[in-house]
């Protein structure tokens, strides 16, 4: 069955503060990584990693993915009060299963002025 | 507006009515999901269309539950009989699949059931 762990559950820093949030994951004819960030309503799209050691970069966000080590992990440097969130990490399996996300679940982040 | 829309954003039934909901996906998008969010949980798949054709149903889809597409355009969820236990917020997600898609699903916010 596949299966997408996060650590750490949840997380309390400052503003200011830079964390690593990360995933690891199990899934049959795995195609993509994916993180999204949710605050109390729908899921919204950060970052999709299908190549290993490739970083991506979105202003303070940035996220890497381990092919090898079935691992990926989300830092946000120079947390914000607006980072406080919940960041959920999925993998998406190829074939006919195809945007079948297996969703962990999920990373509770706070940050404290 | 123009991304993924869902109805009713609330629902408050007893236990053994049935309850409908109603995802618009992103126009253009082909691809459908359903999935069910309990709180502390990320969301678990529970089933997904193809143009109007359910491709793939999770085992968590029992036979209370029926989704259908009829015209590859917008979904329906029945929920019937409910039980407690099906109190969650339930997603509705679109993608567009050109045949090696980029497997980045759409979001709606959700419509939320509280069965008492």
């Amino acid at each position: 069955e596949d299966k997408v762990v996060q650590s750490p559950l949840s997380l309390v820093v400052h503003e200011g503060d830079t964390v690593t949030l990360n995933c690891s994951y199990e899934v049959t004819n795995f195609r993509s990584l994916l993180w999204y960030k949710q605050e109390k309503k729908a899921p919204t799209f950060l970052f999709m990693l299908t190549s290993s050691g490739i970083e991506k970069k979105s202003g303070r966000l940035s996220s890497i993915l381990d092919k090898k080590e079935l691992f990926s992990i989300l830092n946000i440097t120079a947390t914000q009060t607006g980072d406080s969130a919940v960041y959920l990490c999925a993998a998406n399996a190829g074939g006919t299963s195809y945007g079948k996300l297996t969703f962990g679940q999920g990373t509770i982040l706070t940050v404290h002025p | 507006d123009t991304g993924v829309s869902q109805n009713p954003r609330h629902k408050i039934t007893k236990r053994g009515q049935n309850v409908t909901f109603r995802c618009d996906p992103i126009s253009e998008h082909n691809r459908l999901y359903w999935y069910r969010q309990t709180l502390g949980q990320g969301p678990e798949f529970l089933t997904y269309f193809q143009n109007e054709a359910q491709l793939e149903k999770s085992r968590l889809l029992s036979d209370r539950f029926s989704a259908e597409r009829p015209k590859g355009s917008f979904s329906t969820l029945e929920i019937q009989r409910t039980e407690q236990g099906d109190s969650a917020m339930y997603l509705c997600a679109s993608s567009l699949d050109r045949g090696g898609g980029t497997g980045e699903l759409f979001f709606g916010e959700g419509s939320r059931l509280t069965v008492l």
